[in-house]
């Protein structure tokens, strides 16, 4: 059981807008430590899609976007592709565990 | 370019210490604000972070995994080790080093990863 309570799975259709949320508690995303974001393909290992809620490394395209509130977050894909189909996981770090810890991940799947 | 690449054995056996070392290009771990952390990824594809050190060598473990994890960098080969002690079945996964930016608390680059089998 993953300390961040994300949706085990979306779906869209192309060109149609998705959200992932990512749900904590008050030691981590309610205690205003930063969520990121990372998308994972078969047999690749995590890229960073998301940083400090709403930061976007150089090369993400605009079309990702996050925000959080309150203990929650979330992740929006405007005009979905086909090459979006991945799996998506939210991350932050939480006090009472003295640790970085990472949502159960989403896989996101293009219709 | 930022890389890192984790290289260690694939097959261990029970009881026995893991240690996986990861190589750094790039970038250098004695830079203000950087560490390198491991994440391991379950068969289950859950994300576990396992343990992180700093620029600084201040070094940090999941709470978890303690007492069997163990962190070392050498900056001038520009790797960071990991030792994990008494190997179990359920240890197997894909395991991951990644940069980390301290000002974000985020693993920015990650490695291709190394995946371990735990069995006799």
């Amino acid at each position: 059981q993953s300390v961040l309570t994300q949706p085990p799975s979306v779906s869209g259709a192309p060109g149609q807008r998705v959200t992932i949320s990512c749900t904590g508690s008050s030691s981590n995303i309610g205690a205003t430590y930063d969520v990121h974001w990372y998308q994972q393909f078969p047999g690749t290992a995590p890229k960073l899609l998301i940083y400090g809620n709403n930061n976007r490394p150089s090369g993400v395209p605009a079309r990702f976007s996050g925000s959080k509130s309150g203990t929650s977050a979330s992740l929006a894909i405007t005009g979905l592709q086909a090459e979006d189909e991945a799996d998506y996981y939210c991350q932050s770090y939480d006090s009472s565990l003295s640790g970085w810890v990472f949502g159960g991940g989403t896989k996101l799947t293009v219709l | 370019q930022i890389t890192l690449k984790e290289s260690g054995p694939t097959l261990v056996k029970p009881t026995q210490t893991l240690t996986v070392t990861c190589t750094l290009s790039g970038f250098s771990l004695s830079t203000s604000g950087v560490g390198v952390g491991w994440i391991r990824q379950t068969p289950g594809k859950a994300l576990e972070w396992l343990a992180l050190i700093y620029w600084s060598d201040e070094k940090r473990y999941s709470p978890s995994l303690k007492t069997r994890l163990t962190i070392t960098k050498d900056t001038s080969k520009n790797q960071v080790v990991l030792t994990m002690t008494n190997m179990d079945p359920a240890d197997r996964g894909t395991y991951y080093c990644a940069q980390f930016w301290g000002s974000y608390s985020v693993f920015a680059y990650w490695g291709q990863g190394t995946l371990v089998t735990v069995s006799s």
